[in-house]
Order: structure tokens, then C-alpha cells, then sequence
């Protein structure tokens, strides 16, 4: 069965510190996919990346990265020089592709950065 | 303005009172979900639609219904609801399999 792990429930830092948030996943599939989502203290949910099995290149997007490792089935996002406006909750999420038609998508339990000025 | 809709959006209703929670999304999305979220446990999926009459299990469905009768629309019903059901549930859609979601605003249910 599906199951993501964020073992870091939350993390303090202090404005301009690099921070990394961690996402382990497990899965019997070969073929998945991963996903990170923000959750703003407004409450809406926002979509950040999805990086399927096959891709294995690290990517980035302007201050964020995530470093995806198939051989430690993890899926970890950094924040360099973090901003107040990073605050959020953090989730990762793992879709198994060979359900078939199946859309289940498990979510960890998320990482709640706080970022301090 | 592309976007999910849910309401009511705070609900505070008694154990045993069936409900609707209305989900509507105007980009055409095939794919739609259910999520209830609470504190410690993180998001988990209730239903999920693929079409319109398809639509299958999450994780935790125990309790709820859902209906595709419109692409547009997915209603989350709660036929005889119970104080564990009290969470906050996110409707979201996908343009295609396993790609992002857009979620809505989220609707905060209070069970007495």
C-alpha cells in the first residue's frame, strides 16, 4: 500500500536560513507520482510540483528545489533563503499510476514551517 | 476566473441531519476529489470521480456519498452525519490522471 511520511511535524526558522523539508514514500508500484502542495495560514491549498517515477532530475524554481531519490524513495523540497511569506504547511503526496484508473492520491500529514523575521 | 466552488462553507449541523456539500468547477476537469483534512492525520481522500457516473473510493469513505451526474458538479453528501465527521473538507479537480489539483476553499463542518 501507498504511504508518504513527513516525519518533521514542524520546523522554525529565522528569515534568509535555507530549510529543507523531508518526504519519504512508499510503494510496491514502479510507475508514480509525486506531488507538493502549500497550505498558506489563509487555508487554501496550492499546487507546487509533480514529478513523476521516470524523472529523476532535481528541480528548481526560483528559490524552491526538490531533490527526488529514487534509491532512498525520498522526495525532499528546499526553500533557500527563506521569506516570511513561506510560512505554510507543506504537504507531499504519492499517486500509484499502475491502479489503472484508479485517482487515489495519499497525502503525508504535512510540515508546518513557520518563518521567523 | 478559473476556479473550485464549495458551500456552504462553515456548517454546523446535528448528528443525524443528512447534508449536501456542493463542489462545483468551471475549467472542465474530468477528475474531481474529496478530502477531509484534520489536525495531525493531514489530507485524506474520501471519493474520487473520474467521469461523469464515475466515481470511486478513497481511503476513508465510510459515511459519505458522492454523486457525478455533471462534469461541473460533485456533491459530497453526508446521509446521517456523526461528531466524527466534524472536519474540514476540500473539494478539488485535475485536468487529466495523476496531474495537479485545483482545490477549493474548503468547508468547515461542525457535527453536534
Amino acid at each position: 500500500a501507498q504511504k508518504v511520511t513527513q516525519a518533521q511535524t514542524e520546523i522554525s526558522v529565522v528569515e534568509k536560513e535555507d530549510v529543507t523539508l523531508d518526504c519519504v514514500y512508499e510503494t510496491r508500484d514502479t510507475t508514480y507520482y509525486l506531488f507538493w502542495y502549500k497550505q498558506p495560514p489563509s487555508g487554501e491549498l496550492v499546487f507546487l510540483i509533480r514529478r513523476n517515477s521516470f524523472d529523476e532530475q532535481n528541480e528548481i524554481s526560483g528559490r524552491y528545489s526538490w531533490n527526488f531519490q529514487k534509491s532512498t524513495s525520498s522526495f525532499n523540497f528546499t526553500i533557500t533563503a527563506s521569506q516570511v511569506v513561506d510560512s505554510a504547511v507543506y504537504f507531499c503526496a504519492l499517486s500509484e499510476a499502475s491502479q489503472g484508473g484508479s485517482e487515489k492520491l495519499v497525502f503525508g500529514k504535512g510540515t508546518k514551517l513557520t518563518v521567523n523575521p | 476566473e478559473a476556479q473550485v466552488t464549495q458551500n456552504p462553507r462553515y456548517l454546523i449541523t446535528v448528528t443525524g441531519k443528512k447534508l449536501t456539500v456542493t463542489c462545483s468547477q468551471n475549467m472542465n476537469h474530468e477528475y474531481m476529489s474529496w478530502y477531509r483534512q484534520d489536525p495531525g492525520l493531514g489530507l485524506r481522500q474520501i471519493y474520487y470521480s473520474m467521469n461523469v457516473e464515475v466515481t470511486d473510493k478513497g481511503d476513508v469513505p465510510e459515511g459519505y456519498k458522492v454523486s457525478r451526474k455533471e462534469k461541473r458538479n460533485f456533491p459530497l453528501i453526508l446521509e446521517s452525519p456523526s461528531p466524527n465527521q466534524t472536519s474540514l473538507y476540500f473539494c478539488a479537480s485535475s485536468a487529466r490522471r495523476r496531474s495537479a489539483q485545483y482545490f477549493g476553499p474548503g468547508t468547515r463542518l461542525l457535527v453536534l
